[in-house]
């Protein structure tokens, strides 16, 4: 599976949107980019997914550049609730179905 | 339609005891993954098991850890002798398969936090 880089950290003012980058230069035609988060150490839990094209759902949007190099999850107006560690993954089908996690971006909302 | 179910959800052992960590996987999902999540740091996969088999588990460290999933019950994760290094967060998750859908989400679990003394 292709590795992902993502920043560390990220700020964002409650009621605004928040735009968490990832970056995965080395994916495979075949893999899917993935967004989970954990908040507060429970158990992480699935927010989006696409391939190709931009993708929304109640949660969130998935815009993913025309080259699939990288990407940006958007929640469209951040709650306190919203504050979490937001794991960008690749993966391909049939392969496992593991995800690899890597250290994510820790997401804080601010009054 | 109640989601993955972890128990115990908090399980302190001291060293050289055994832990044994239970995961009821949502009704329907043949498959179960388990995590382990050390303080500060990502999950790491370790091991892939459907129903009576292990699929990989090219995770799991190769000494005192071990899983199954039998035909009826949970899975059920076991850690022999346990030392401080295996104290961590431990997260089942469970999907219905691999075939037949275009993604395959997985539903985790709220995690079983293992403290060794």
């Amino acid at each position: 599976d292709a590795k992902t880089t993502q920043p560390t950290s990220m700020d964002c003012a409650e009621g605004r949107a928040a735009n968490l980058p990832c970056n995965h230069s080395t994916i495979s035609g075949n893999e899917y980019v993935y967004w989970y988060r954990q908040i507060h150490s429970q158990g992480p839990q699935y927010i989006i997914h696409g391939l190709k094209n931009n993708e929304t759902n109640e949660m969130a949007s998935l815009i993913i550049t025309e080259d699939r190099k990288s990407s940006t999850l958007i929640l469209p107006h951040a709650t306190l609730r919203d504050t979490a560690v937001y794991y960008c993954i690749v993966r391909a089908l049939n392969t496992g179905n593991q995800f690899y996690f890597g250290t994510g971006t820790s997401l804080t909302v601010i009054p | 339609n109640a989601g993955v179910m972890q128990n115990p959800r908090h399980l302190v052992r001291r060293r050289g005891q055994e832990a044994r960590l239970r995961c009821s996987p949502m009704k329907g999902h043949s498959h179960v993954y388990w995590y382990r999540q050390l303080p500060e740091e990502g999950l790491k996969f370790m091991v892939y098991l459907q129903k009576e088999n292990i699929i990989d588990e090219s995770g799991m460290p190769k000494e005192r850890f071990s899983a199954e999933f039998p035909k009826e019950g949970p899975s059920i994760l076991r850690i022999q002798q346990v030392v401080r290094g295996d104290s961590a967060a431990y997260f089942c998750a469970s999907s219905p398969g691999t075939s037949g859908s275009s993604y395959n989400e997985q539903f985790f679990g709220p995690g079983t936090r293992l403290t060794v003394l």
